[in-house]
């Protein structure tokens, strides 16, 4: 059974600081990776999708990685901004059967400090 | 904004009462899933539809069941509810024809408390 996980559960950082969360997953059957943020009371508002045969994807200052071989992925912030203060999940879809069935990480708590 | 839209926001039922939460979406797409987020378990999926009336169980099925008699609307029942259905219940998406490398998109959740 797939496994994810996100360590650190929570990080605090000044503003302006370059940053990267790390998502590990332990299935490397997987048709894609996903970040998602979540802001408190909120639903999840998806990032960005890395799919298998992708090593990395961008948008805006927001770069995600994946290294399937490893089982692992990063979710990079650059010059965080008070604003970027949110949960960041990731989430696997793996191939196969339950391929409906993303797995999600229990997320980090992301607090950029001004 | 994928155009979804939970009902109620807030509920709070008594064990064994019958509970229904409501799923809308606007632009006509296919999948729709009912996930729950719980402290320490993260987001789970409960079930989801790949069409109408075309439903399938999830990971923590039991307890639940849906209902899809139009694209646009996923209903999701808790026959009758118990503590451990507490929880935040959130409807999701997903917008493009290629439901393998498509994001989902969720709802803003329905709070569900259970005493």
């Amino acid at each position: 059974k797939q496994e994810v996980t996100q360590i650190p559960a929570a990080l605090s950082v000044p503003e302006g600081e370059n940053l990267v969360l790390n998502c590990s997953f332990t299935d490397s059957a997987i048709y894609n990776l996903q970040w998602f943020r979540q802001d408190p009371g909120k639903g999840l508002t998806s990032l960005l999708l890395i799919q298998s045969s992708q090593r990395e994807q961008t948008s805006g200052r927001l770069n995600a990685s994946l290294d399937k071989s490893s089982g692992r992925s990063t979710l990079y912030i650059a010059a965080s901004q008070p604003g970027d203060s949110a949960t960041y999940l990731c989430a696997a879809r793996p191939t196969g059967a339950g391929s409906y069935q993303l797995t999600f990480g229990k997320g980090t708590k992301l607090s950029v400090i001004p | 904004d994928a155009g979804i839209t939970q009902s109620p926001r807030h509920k709070v039922t008594e064990t064994g009462t019958p509970v229904t939460l409501r799923c809308h979406q606007t632009e006509n797409h296919r999948y729709m899933y009912w996930y729950r987020q719980d402290p320490g378990h993260g987001l789970r999926l409960i079930h989801y539809s790949y069409g109408v009336k075309d439903t399938d169980k999830g990971e923590v099925s039991d307890g639940y069941s849906v209902s899809r008699s139009k694209t646009e609307d996923f209903l999701l029942t808790l026959e009758s509810a118990t503590s451990s259905q507490t929880s935040v219940y959130f409807c999701a998406i997903s917008e493009k024809r290629d439901v393998y490398n498509s994001p989902l998109h969720f709802g803003n959740g329905t709070r569900l408390t259970v005493t």
